[in-house]
């Protein structure tokens, strides 16, 4: 079992539709949970990150942990063409278990006008 | 004003040859690294350099050697390439090895080995 799940999708939806992406995860070590988006023959960048368990919101971009079920979450609100891309989570442990990111296999999403 | 630059963008060569890519950040950040990105999109840790010491050495086989400069530069030489080795590679910086979670990616290089 990989460390990290993440379902490739894709996953289509219309737009003004709210997406929801997910993770789950097997190592309880894991402290720090992020959401990088990577469009097409782009490098990856970060949207957003989390530190333990509990919500963080920025603008139509909500990101949820749930550590007791391993569970990560980001919501779009209100999706855009624009936002059509490949979304990667990734997380990483504390100093006790080493900074490396490991990321999922990343869902793409395509937002239809 | 690019933060994380990759040279070449794309490399096409044959089998048995050798190679290199450059990257170069201009954030002013201690820490670096190189990932892969195989075909089916998964990104994959290879090495790290902090403060132009390695860091991270994941599992890769040795023909791929990574030097750094200085703290602006990581570069990796891949020697007696082969077919697996056809993928996308990225480097990244962050500020310090505490901060990894905020990792800021350059634009990749595209390697195709025949």
């Amino acid at each position: 079992q990989k460390e990290v799940e993440q379902d490739p999708g894709p996953l289509s939806v219309p737009e003004g539709a709210i997406v929801s992406l997910n993770c789950t995860y097997s190592n309880s070590a894991f402290q720090y949970f992020m959401w990088y988006r990577q469009y097409s023959r782009k490098g990856p960048e970060l949207l957003m990150y989390t530190y333990s368990s509990g919500n963080k919101e920025d603008g139509r971009f909500t990101a949820q942990v749930d550590k007791s079920s391993k569970y990560i979450s980001l919501f779009i609100r209100d999706s855009q063409p624009s936002d059509s891309a490949t979304y990667l989570c990734a997380m990483m442990g504390g100093s006790n278990s080493g900074y490396a990111l490991n990321f999922g296999k990343g869902t793409s999403l395509l937002v239809t006008p | 004003d690019t933060a994380v630059s990759q040279t070449p963008k794309y490399l096409v060569t044959q089998m048995g040859n050798d190679k290199s890519i450059k990257c170069e950040q201009n954030l002013g950040h201690d820490t670096m690294y190189w990932y892969k990105q195989d075909s089916k999109k998964f990104l994959k840790i290879m090495f790290s350099y902090n403060n132009k010491e390695l860091i991270i050495n994941e599992t890769v086989p040795n023909r791929f050697s990574p030097k750094s400069p200085d703290k602006a530069h990581l570069n990796l030489h891949i020697n007696s390439l082969e077919l697996g080795d056809s993928a996308v590679y990225f480097c990244a910086s962050s500020q310090d090895w505490d901060r990894s979670y905020e990792q800021y990616f350059g634009p990749g290089t595209r390697l195709t080995v025949t």
